[in-house]
């Protein structure tokens, strides 16, 4: 499976924008990127994903990078129940029924 | 509409004893997962049914632990016998499968053996 790198953790003050980044420079054309998040003492909850294009939705934007090497998901305006673990997992095409692979994922801090 | 229901929420047992953890996916789901979740090692994917079918279970750490899912409403997890290193948040989650397949997650059980 194709890999994702994210940084261990990030801090950022509430209501302001916060980027997560997430690279993937192995990732191939069938790929999926998908973003999940985890809040304190709860399971994961699925945020957004994409394929080539950028995307939006009411929780959060996703920017793909042209060459698909790395992505960023946007909060537009964090708040403190946006503190969470985040994962940015890989996913085939077509794979919507097999089991995903959760790496470490970025723990983001909201400073109020 | 309910989400995924695990129970217990919260399991103390013993070294040896047995556990048996329960998930309820959501109606008309054809995918169920079942993770496991420590600090070391973070959410580790131990197996996966497709209408009810084990696809994979190369996660599942040994012969102690074992799946079922007898219908589409219903699986279990059972560990026979536990060990103090089995302790961890055991979570269930289904998904529609197909293109996508988002996975919702139950609130997961939380497991001690002492």
């Amino acid at each position: 499976d194709a890999k994702t790198t994210q940084p261990n953790s990030m801090e950022s003050n509430e209501e302001e924008p916060v980027h997560l980044p997430c690279n993937h420079s192995t990732i191939s054309g069938t790929d999926y990127i998908h973003w999940y998040r985890q809040l304190p003492s709860q399971g994961p909850e699925y945020v957004i994903h994409g394929l080539t294009s950028n995307v939006n939705n009411r929780m959060a934007s996703l920017a793909i990078a042209e060459d698909r090497k790395s992505s960023t998901l946007i909060l537009h305006r964090a708040t403190l129940r946006d503190a969470a673990v985040y994962y940015c997992i890989l996913r085939v095409q077509g794979g919507g029924a097999d089991g995903l692979t959760f790496g470490k994922g970025t723990h983001l801090i909201i400073q109020p | 509409d309910a989400g995924v229901i695990q129970s217990p929420r919260h399991e103390v047992t013993e070294m040896g004893q047995e556990v048996t953890l329960r998930c309820k996916p959501i109606s008309g789901h054809n995918s169920l997962f079942w993770y496991r979740q420590t600090m070391m090692r973070g959410l580790e994917l131990l197996i996966y049914f497709n209408n009810n079918v084990p696809i994979d279970d190369s996660g599942m750490p040994e012969d102690r632990f074992s799946a079922k899912m007898p219908n589409a409403s219903f699986s279990t997890l059972k560990i026979q016998p536990s060990e103090p290193r089995d302790s961890a948040v055991y979570f269930c989650a289904s998904s529609l499968g197909g293109q996508i397949g988002e996975l919702f997650f139950g609130e997961g059980s939380r497991l001690t053996v002492l």
